[in-house]
């Protein structure tokens, strides 16, 4: 089992929708990443959190430490959110970055 | 501001020859890593540099893989002889530091490396 699941693998959606990618660790953390990674391009990170909520734009991201449980969400979603979503756990202990397997996303008009 | 600056963006060599991937960090970053992707899978780390000093480097294959980042700025990482398993991607990131406040990640676009 991976110390970093992330749900769905790949999910599509029509323009508009609300999406939903959620990120589960089982390590204890001191901060959690979510980037994105357009085919062919680099990596750009959305948000680092480690409680709570933060928001950008249509992006918003929830951490629940006691849960480990964390989740992307994305309002109005458009054909350009087409990405790879991925979370990565920064492990508390060793310092060492854990990447989840990503999310595909593709968003239809 | 220039983000992450990494070349060559590709690069193509026959198995056996030696091969260098170069990255300039952002200004004032400490912490810089350099990861290895492979299609549809997630970064995985090489080496990671707080400053100049190799404070992660566990998964770096030492028997064909170097890396130096000297004066705590640029980096190069080096595969002498590549391998036809070694075709990948190659990313730089940086940070400030590690810690909440400091963590925020900066890729480069990363190298891609095709072994024949």
């Amino acid at each position: 089992k991976n110390e970093v699941e992330q749900s769905p693998q790949n999910l599509t959606a029509q323009e508009g929708e609300f999406i939903t990618i959620n990120c589960s660790y089982s390590v204890g953390i001191s901060a959690l990443h979510w980037l994105q990674q357009h085919p062919g391009g680099g990596i750009v990170s959305l948000f680092m959190l480690s409680s709570g909520k933060k928001k950008h734009g249509r992006l918003i991201a929830t951490i629940n430490i006691q849960e480990k449980h964390s989740s992307l969400h994305i309002t109005a979603s458009h054909p350009r959110d087409s990405a790879v979503y991925i979370c990565a756990a920064l492990n508390y202990n060793t310092d060492k970055l854990i990447f989840g397997t990503g999310t595909r996303l593709q968003v239809f008009p | 501001e220039a983000g992450v600056v990494q070349s060559p963006r590709y690069k193509i060599i026959e198995k056996k020859q030696p091969v260098a991937f170069w990255c300039n960090p952002i200004s004032g970053h400490n912490t810089l890593y350099w990861y290895l992707q492979n299609l549809g899978q997630g970064p995985e780390l090489l080496i990671r540099y707080e400053n100049e000093e190799a404070v992660d480097d566990s998964q770096l294959p030492k028997d064909r893989f170097s890396a130096e980042r000297l004066k705590g700025v640029d980096s190069t990482l080096k595969i002498q002889p590549a391998e036809l398993g070694d075709s990948a991607v190659y990313l730089c990131a940086s940070s400030l530091g590690l810690r909440l406040n400091a963590g925020e990640l900066f890729f480069g676009e990363g190298s891609r490396l095709t072994v024949l």
